[in-house]
């Protein structure tokens, strides 16, 4: 158990619709990392957070956003589902970005499946 | 970009047997991760190792940063380490570049 929850497991909803994936880091830790891995792309960076704010931006869609709030938790919406975004949401937490690159630990996940 | 190429694509040993996974990575960078996904999706952190050896039970890991490889070492293999196994690496900005995977069958 890497210690970051991921919210639903599993979600299967249709074309057009909206989700929210939620994750709670590690305890202690200030930064959260969004990644998606599809079978198409592999597994790819989408959004960094560092207490609150984001960081950097990866191959993250304009119909995706993301926020991180007060107590540390982020969300993940995903809005106008395509077939193409049926995929595993990875979200990952570390420690600190400022004092130098840090072990991220990565949630179980949640498998996305649009139909 | 960081570009992360590994080696082999598939592997397919007998139990008991040992494996070499590669990685190499196209710049220079200052962390350096290797992952077990398992059969059900789940990432396993392995190794933390940007540079230098380490070890852990059956498993150690190697990265010469001069040399921009790491190479991830899986002795006596039993089914249980089956899946695919990924190193992702990141410079400054942190986000993880990761590899395509090798993927690891151990038959019984």
């Amino acid at each position: 158990d890497s210690g970051v929850t991921q919210t639903p497991k599993h979600l299967i909803t249709a074309t057009g619709q909206r989700v929210t994936l939620r994750c709670s880091p590690r305890s202690g830790d200030l930064s959260v990392y969004w990644y998606q891995q599809s079978l198409d792309q592999g597994l790819q960076f989408l959004i960094h957070y560092y207490n609150g704010e984001e960081r950097a931006k990866g191959n993250i869609l304009e119909r995706f956003s993301a926020q991180q709030f007060p107590d540390l938790h982020s969300e993940l919406n995903l809005s106008s589902l395509e077939l193409g975004d049926s995929a595993l949401y990875f979200c990952a937490s570390s420690v600190s970005w400022r004092e130098g690159p840090d072990t991220q630990y990565f949630g179980p996940g949640t498998r996305l499946t649009v139909l | 970009g960081i570009q992360v190429e590994q080696s082999p694509p598939d592997l397919i040993l007998q139990e008991g047997a040992n494996s070499t996974l590669r990685c190499n990575f196209s710049d220079s960078v200052n962390n350096l991760q290797w992952f077990h996904q398992n059969p059900w999706g789940q990432l396993i952190n392995l190794f933390y190792i940007p540079s230098g050896t380490k070890q852990n039970g059956r498993l150690s890991a190697t990265t010469v940063a001069t040399e921009r490889y790491s190479l991830l070492y899986i002795s006596s293999s039993q089914t249980t380490d089956s899946g695919v196994y990924f190193c992702a690496s990141s410079f400054g900005n942190e986000k993880l570049t990761f590899g395509t995977g090798t993927r690891l069958t151990i038959i019984p």
